[in-house]
């Protein structure tokens, strides 16, 4: 299994709609896990961390499920200001923040 | 928050020539910078970690001569992509942590396009 893999996407939904994705990881020893957005041509921006069973920040909803060894992005009444890549990011175990491996991304388009 | 920024956003050169991409942190101390690569539909992959005033770590594949990372201060590196072929294309980020070490900005990145 690769470090970190996600469904490339992309996830077509209309204005309003509840989506999810999910983000699979290989160390069950991970500890901390981050959600990422990034716009094309634009920096990745940190959305979200998650380092126990999940996370809330409005309509965002990021779980963690330890044992099977994902974390989901739950995104609700979609905007379509929303429309981007979500980029899943889980720390080498041991590293601290300030290594990062990067999954592909899935990309959302969310439509009018 | 904390502000990184690069110089140029965009370059566009000849085979052959050489490159410089500058990420500052402009309002903290960047104790550590990372440099990564971005190609078309992929991941960032991280290519090398600098800690001001010693030598870049670099990951494995990435060669450290053709791509020279200068960190001389806290507030400055460099990448230097040394005789930039069109495999090199690409968009480049940086990203600091500061003393805290508690989280990494982000550059807004360089795409380089080498014809």
């Amino acid at each position: 299994r690769k470090e970190v893999e996600q469904d490339p996407g992309p996830f077509n939904v209309p204005e309003g709609a509840t989506v999810a994705f999910n983000c699979t990881y290989s160390n069950s020893a991970s500890q901390s896990f981050f959600w990422y957005r990034q716009d094309c041509r634009k920096e990745p921006k940190l959305l979200m961390s998650v380092y126990s069973s999940g996370n809330e920040d409005g309509r965002f909803t990021a779980q963690l499920n330890r044992a099977s060894q994902y974390i989901s992005l739950l995104i609700r009444d979609s905007k379509l200001s929303d429309s981007a890549t979500y980029l899943c990011v889980v720390p080498p175990v041991g590293s601290g923040y300030s290594t990062l491996t990067f999954g592909k991304g899935t990309m959302l388009l969310v439509s009018p | 928050g904390a502000v990184v920024s690069q110089h140029p956003s965009w370059v566009i050169c000849k085979s052959g020539t050489s490159v410089k991409i500058e990420c500052r942190s402009l309002d903290f101390q960047a104790t550590t910078m990372f440099w990564y690569r971005q190609f078309p539909k992929q991941s960032l992959m991280l290519m090398a970690t600098s800690n001001e005033g010693s030598k870049a770590t670099y990951e494995q594949g990435v060669e450290k001569d053709k791509f020279l990372i200068n960190h001389a201060s806290l507030t400055l590196s460099t990448l230097t992509v040394t005789s930039a072929h069109p495999e090199d294309s690409s968009f480049y980020i940086c990203s600091a942590t500061g003393t805290d070490g508690n989280e990494q900005f982000f550059g807004p990145g360089t795409r380089l396009t080498v014809l």
